[in-house]
């Protein structure tokens, strides 16, 4: 079946340590994103790629880095940069611009920093 | 500039009509949705309304949509515990990248 896959679902992290959390889709999307869920806060734009090669910055990218080598992969690093790592994260996928704008969405990522 | 606004809590007796509010700033807007999250798992898209239209109905939701006060709404007919989650309103622009902007979402309790 097709969808977006999200690894590890939880993770446990020290400070001072960077973790990459890994987002795979065989939806043949072009456009993938990052978001970081806070309890009350809702759904914050990280990182988004709408080609391989290419990506943007979102309203909270400090701290955090991506990469977009293939298509199906978008991979994001929660660097020690980061000062509040503790969060759920999400991550989509879209056909990007010539759609409805509808996006998929993956189980997500749960970090938690010791 | 964008901004979507949404209570944070909805109560609802089982078998009750539920309606979820939400509204939005930016006149542009092309499309806006309704994403339902059940806890601990990613948001999946519930519908969502062309901004030409003023009503969309699919099974038990009911989507409405005033352009005029930027106010959209989301009823759940006949609202059963499974419907229990957090619903988020989003608008996406066109012209841009398409991106949604989200509520902070609405949890509904669904209780018997």
């Amino acid at each position: 079946d097709g969808g977006i896959t999200q690894s590890p679902k939880y993770l446990f992290r020290k400070e001072g340590q960077n973790v990459t959390l890994s987002c795979e889709q065989n939806l043949n999307h072009d456009a993938m994103y990052w978001y970081r869920q806070d309890p009350g806060q809702g759904l914050r734009l990280i990182y988004y790629s709408q080609i391989v090669n290419d990506f943007q910055k979102g309203d909270i990218a400090e701290g955090y880095s991506v990469s977009r080598e293939k298509k199906e992969s978008f991979p994001l690093t929660v660097t020690s940069a980061q000062k509040n790592p503790t969060a759920f994260y999400l991550c989509a996928s879209s056909r990007g611009q010539t759609n409805t704008g509808e996006l998929f969405f993956g189980e997500g990522s749960r970090l938690t920093v010791l | 500039g964008e901004d979507v606004e949404q209570s944070l809590f909805l109560s609802v007796r089982e078998g009750d009509s539920s309606v979820i509010n939400c509204t939005y700033t930016d006149s542009s807007s092309t499309y806006l949705y309704w994403y339902k999250q059940e806890p601990g798992a990613g948001l999946q898209l519930l519908t969502y309304i062309f901004s030409n239209m003023d009503m969309k109905q699919d099974q038990r939701l009911t989507v409405l949509l005033n352009k005029k006060d930027k106010h959209l709404s989301l009823r759940i007919a006949d609202t059963q515990t499974g419907d229990s989650a957090i619903y988020f309103c989003a608008e996406s622009i066109q012209g841009g990248s398409y991106i949604p902007t989200f509520g902070r979402g609405t949890s509904l309790i669904v209780h018997p």
